[in-house]
């Protein structure tokens, strides 16, 4: 089946640095992935749709200067949280589809359980 | 975007019963039905889906019903085991609207 890699899957980093998540489809090729954070103990929330070879969307209220989405190739992803402070820590997990097959399933990476200091 | 209503929030059932969580969905266009698990830390997975050309489709202990006419679909797992455990949601035909998830606890 379709298999999505995420990396890495916890990151640790110093308020005002910024962290880089890479979301890969490693069997099939994407044109379009979504990018969900979630607290704990609560659902996933979808934060922006990444089209590759042009710009994002974002869900209203998430910032797109705060987190840069790219998606250069069919086949990866990535979400960059800049300048990030304590209250960016969160879980966040990336999603695709095998739009070929034509199969409405997502499959999800593993997720990045991102911790500000 | 589409809307999803998902209860109980959480559910506790003993070990052998079974247990049914339920979602509502707002688009009567709908056409597709997905239910995920999610164990702590870990990735959503999928584990039944339907479309809306049947009522119901089962997959061993696991089975998901749909109601079109009231617009809910519902999963259903029997004879539940501890690795039954999670959190699971229901998610809009799009994929991209998750419900609030039903914390399903296994009692021994």
């Amino acid at each position: 089946g379709a298999v999505v890699s995420q990396h890495p899957s916890r990151v640790i980093c110093k308020s005002g640095t910024s962290v880089k998540i890479e979301c890969r489809s490693l069997d099939f090729q994407a044109t379009t992935m979504f990018w969900y954070r979630q607290f704990p103990k609560q659902s996933l929330m979808l934060m922006a749709t990444s089209n590759e070879g042009s710009k994002a969307t974002y869900e209203q209220g998430v910032e797109k200067d705060k987190f840069l989405i790219n998606h250069a190739s069919l086949t990866l992803s990535t979400l960059t949280v800049t300048s990030a402070h304590p209250e960016d820590s969160s879980f966040y997990i990336c999603s695709a589809r095998d739009e070929f097959s034509g199969a409405n399933v997502l499959t999800f990476g593993a997720g990045s359980r991102l911790t500000v200091l | 975007g589409e809307n999803v209503e998902q209860h109980p929030s959480t559910l506790s059932v003993q070990e052998g019963d079974s247990a049914v969580i339920k979602c509502t969905y707002s688009d009567s266009a709908s056409n597709y039905f997905p239910w995920y698990k999610q164990e702590l830390g870990k990735r959503p997975q999928l584990i039944i889906d339907i479309r809306s050309n049947v009522g119901e489709k089962k997959d061993q202990r696991i089975a998901v019903t749909l109601n079109k006419t009231a617009k809910h679909f519902s999963l259903h797992i029997t004879e539940t085991q501890p690795e039954d455990s999670a959190v699971y949601f229901c998610a809009a035909p799009d994929g991209l609207t998750f419900g609030k998830g039903t914390h399903l606890i296994i009692q021994p």
